[in-house]
């Protein structure tokens, strides 16, 4: 079965500080890939970033980063020197190999405060 | 202009009416979605295609149809609305292929079924 969990339902934080948002997923799957999607406040969907199986690297775009850890099955992001911008909801999602279907979780609500 | 619109951004509509909602892409993707987004519980996916001839069911697609009119165009449509499909909708596409392909999302729908 494929499953994502993001157990964080909602974080606040300081601006200025740096916080991390948790993701675990299952999966059957050998290949596979990894989202994180980013749902501000006006409520569209914003693609961040992609992760496939193979490649465990972890990857950092300005006060972005994700880590991911095949070992513990999780795909976590952290967002450093937050701001007030970044007060979103943020979402976890799995696409197996067949890409047939994307499995989200229930995302994170981060606020941040001034 | 945005890749991915959905039409209407929100609408009202009374039990047991029919409603459609339109979605149209520009960025030439093959696969299609609907999603619909509930709070708590992520985004659970209703309908998708991978062409024009292909529709297949997703999670929750009781209540829902669908219709893949072309490439660019996938509609989704409540039959007689009920007040439990009051929800935030969204349209995404994605390129052909395997599970690596990014879904990128419209600006959803509001609605609500009085």
């Amino acid at each position: 079965a494929q499953k994502v969990t993001q157990a964080q339902t909602e974080i606040s934080v300081v601006e200025k500080e740096d916080v991390t948002l948790d993701c675990v997923y299952e999966t059957r799957d050998t290949t596979y890939y990894l989202f994180w999607y980013k749902q501000p406040p006006s409520g569209e969907l914003v693609f961040l970033i992609r992760r496939n199986s193979f490649d465990e690297q972890n990857e950092i775009s300005g006060r972005y980063s994700w880590n991911f850890q095949k070992s513990t099955s999780s795909f976590n992001f952290t967002i450093t020197a937050s701001q007030v911008v970044d007060s979103a909801v943020y979402f976890c999602a799995l696409s197996g190999f067949t890409g047939n279907q994307f499995y989200f979780g229930t995302g994170t609500s981060l606020t941040v405060i001034p | 202009d945005a890749d991915v619109t959905q039409t209407p951004r929100n609408r009202i509509t009374k039990t047991g009416k029919r409603i459609m909602l339109e979605c149209s892409q520009t960025k030439g993707h093959d696969r299609m979605y609907w999603y619909r987004q509930d709070p708590g519980l992520g985004l659970r996916l209703i309908y998708y295609s991978f062409d024009v001839k292909d529709i297949n069911k997703g999670e929750i697609s009781d209540g829902y149809s669908v219709s893949r009119q072309a490439q660019a165009k996938f509609s989704l449509s409540l039959e007689s609305a009920i007040p439990n499909q009051t929800a935030l909708y969204f349209c995404a596409t994605s390129d052909s292929g395997q599970g690596e392909e990014t879904q990128y999302f419209g600006p959803g729908t509001r609605l609500l079924v009085l």
